[in-house]
């Protein structure tokens, strides 16, 4: 089945700055990518999206892109703000199936 | 919120007895999944049925065992508890069956294993 694996697991950011999380997976026939957000002691929530068939998608400061070569897709966030810190999740599927999801990325942006 | 509903909110209990977790969906959503979510593990899908049938399985073990009824609420049953079971089980509804259905998770239900 799809393996998908993000780094790093913690990322410290000051605020304003940017932060990048880069996740990776292993079935090439995976074609969607979604990313959710989880707040501490809250449920994960959708973001944002990506289907194989475009490299890169934006909704105001985040974005994500895709190496489909590579199997990897990445979030942006820009100008990073005290309430984007959380724990990130990245997940894969084929589509009909299920989607995998990684292990989350916490994100800590310093005021 | 996700208008996701999940029941209990906690639920403390011993090694070796057997509890229910409940979902109910959104309105309109046809598929529900179940994941447990502990500290090193991150989200760890279970299960998910769509209209009232196993759809896909994940790493659920044999002691748990989930339906999904009629009026499309779904339980999960987890049986035989162990110290390890301890974690945050979250249910998620979607549209349809296939993975490309945004998933909108309910509030989770923490269980502690005692």
């Amino acid at each position: 089945g799809e393996n998908v694996e993000q780094h790093p697991s913690t990322l410290s950011v000051q605020e304003g700055d940017s932060a990048v999380i880069k996740c990776t997976y292993s079935d090439s026939a995976s074609n969607y990518f979604p990313w959710y957000k989880q707040e501490l002691g809250k449920r994960p929530q959708l973001i944002i999206d990506i289907r194989s068939n475009v490299g890169e998608k934006k909704d105001q400061r985040i974005a994500v892109t895709l190496n489909k070569t590579a199997k990897h897709f990445s979030l942006h966030i820009t100008e990073t703000q005290p309430e984007d810190s959380a724990v990130y999740f990245c997940a894969a599927s084929h589509g009909n199936n299920r989607l995998a999801f990684g292990k989350g990325n916490q994100v800590v942006v310093i005021p | 919120d996700s208008g996701v509903t999940q029941t209990p909110k906690h639920l403390i209990t011993a090694t070796g007895q057997r509890v229910t977790l409940r979902c109910s969906p959104r309105s309109g959503d046809l598929s529900v999944y179940w994941y447990q979510q502990s500290l090193d593990q991150g989200l760890q899908f279970l299960i998910q049925y769509y209209n009232g049938e196993e759809r896909a399985k994940g790493n659920i073990l044999e002691r748990f065992s989930a339906q999904q009824f009629p009026d499309l609420h779904s339980e999960l049953n987890l049986s035989s508890l162990e110290l390890g079971d301890s974690a945050l089980y979250f249910c998620a509804s979607s549209v349809g069956g296939s993975g490309f259905n945004e998933q909108f998770f309910g509030p989770g239900t923490r269980l502690t294993v005692l």
